[in-house]
């Protein structure tokens, strides 16, 4: 079975500044999908961003951009230029792909805090 | 194009009485997830349907769980007699397909309260 880590209950940073959450995965699968959810305080969940395993690019949304690192099932999230409004819990997310492994499994959340 | 549909948003309930959360997936999708988050914790699987069709329950609890998708309406999760324990979030998910390219967009959640 997959498994999902996060290893930083809480992080912190100064608006403005930039910060890297960190993931880890546990797969004996070669293709797969990674997400990045953000859940603020009104509990909804919000995509971030994603990445396909096969893609050797690391996928990039406006602020937010990911380094996965294949080999070494790694797949942080950088966020740059922090914002009050990303202060949220944040999950990584990992999906197999094809077939009918489509549940997602996630890990326990990272809390960002983002000081003014 | 409205997002994923939840409601209620809270509900309460004393031990012993049933619950029952309703999802709208977005205009288009017809697959539906449900996850549970228990305090603390990230989501949790539960179950995947198609309309009509119960497709995955492999992480639902076997007993007084169960979740349905007609042909017409929302998809119902119901939980009978309510326990302290089945205090959570449960959040409603849905995609177009089951493709795995496809990406899961959830609703705002439902926090079930048991008293």
């Amino acid at each position: 079975a997959q498994t999902v880590t996060q290893s930083q209950p809480e992080m912190s940073v100064q608006e403005a500044e930039t910060v890297t959450l960190s993931c880890t995965y546990d797969t004996s699968e070669s293709d797969y999908y990674l997400f990045w959810y953000k859940q603020p305080p009104s509990r909804q969940m919000i995509l971030v961003i994603r990445q396909e395993a096969y893609k050797q690019q690391n996928a990039t949304e406006n602020r937010f951009s990911v380094n996965f690192q294949k080999a070494a099932k790694s797949f942080s999230l950088k966020i740059s230029d922090s914002q009050l409004g990303d202060a949220a819990m944040y999950f990584c997310a990992y999906r197999n792909s094809g077939g009918s492994n489509y549940k997602l499994t996630f890990g326990k959340g990272t809390l960002l805090t983002v000081n003014p | 194009n409205a997002g994923v549909m939840q409601n209620p948003r809270h509900l309460v309930r004393r031990r012993g009485q049933e619950a029952r959360l309703r999802c709208s997936p977005m205009k288009g999708h017809s697959h539906v997830y449900w996850y549970r988050q228990l305090p603390e914790e990230g989501l949790k699987f539960m179950v995947y349907l198609q309309k009509e069709n119960i497709i995955d329950e492999s992480g639902m609890p076997k007993e007084r769980f169960s979740a349905e998708f007609p042909k017409e309406g929302p998809s119902i999760l119901r939980i009978q007699q309510v326990v302290r324990g089945d205090s959570a979030a449960y959040f409603c998910a849905s995609s177009p397909s089951w493709g795995g390219a496809d990406t899961q967009y959830f609703g705002p959640g439902t926090r079930l309260t048991v008293l």
